[in-house]
């Protein structure tokens, strides 16, 4: 079990938003920045939002990322069909020396 | 146009030894922290190890502590992971990821397609 906590599914329909939801505690996303990626199985994960809440170049405006205290979400708005996939957040950790944590990853269905 | 290409991946027996490697083009790699990410089937993604730019900085999962060494060579612009005493648990695949900007961050702007490691007998 992931010391990041994520949904372990969500969904909606074309044209919806949804939000993934991704809770640590102080020592992650209380500390540090949050990252969020979409993967689908096989395939190279793809940077969707880093800092919090800033998008690669090429990253639709549809996805946008917050953080709060010990939280954060990735909203998707106009859902399409591409959207689906596997979610996941990420940051640094501060503890035991420092090292990187995955959440447990959100699998999005587009129905 | 910047590209990570990893190799090594090979079905091994547990208990057995293997080195995967990630050649990096089309960026500065002797700027960049660097990492391996697996994948176990049917899993999440899950943080192997990292390197600073400058190797003074290593950290490791917890699973692979102690068996596994990451490492750099800047004059091959590549990247390691020296994988010892192997087990059926480590079979995923294993991705290599650049580092945005710092080590101390879990944002990876650039990955590999990954190579594959099975560990059985």
């Amino acid at each position: 079990q992931s010391v990041l906590t994520q949904s372990p599914s969500a969904s909606g329909t074309p044209g919806q938003s949804v939000t993934i939801s991704c809770s640590g505690s102080r020592s992650n996303i209380g500390s540090n920045t949050v990252s969020w990626y979409q993967h689908l199985p096989g395939t190279a994960p793809k940077l969707l939002i880093y800092d919090n809440n800033q998008r690669p170049s090429g990253i639709p405006d549809r996805f946008s990322g917050s953080k709060s205290g010990t939280s954060a979400s990735l909203a998707i708005s106009g859902l399409q069909s591409e959207d689906e996939a596997d979610y996941y957040c990420a940051t640094w950790d501060d503890s035991l020396n420092g090292h990187v944590l995955f959440g447990g990853g959100t699998k999005l269905t587009v129905l | 146009e910047a590209q990570l290409v990893e190799s090594g991946g090979d079905l091994v027996q547990p208990g057995r030894s293997l080195r995967l490697s990630c050649a990096a083009s089309g960026f500065n790699f002797d700027d960049y922290a660097m990492h391996w990410v697996r994948q176990v089937p049917g899993k999440g993604l899950e943080w192997v190890a990292g390197i600073s730019w400058n190797s003074v900085n290593i950290a490791y999962g917890d699973s692979v502590k102690g068996r596994f060494t990451i490492s750099r060579d800047d004059a091959k612009n590549s990247l390691y992971l020296q994988m010892n005493s192997l087990r059926a648990e480590d079979t995923a695949l294993y991705y290599c990821a650049k580092a945005r900007i710092t080590y101390t961050s879990a944002c990876f702007d650039l990955w590999g397609q990954g190579t594959l490691v099975t560990v059985s007998s």
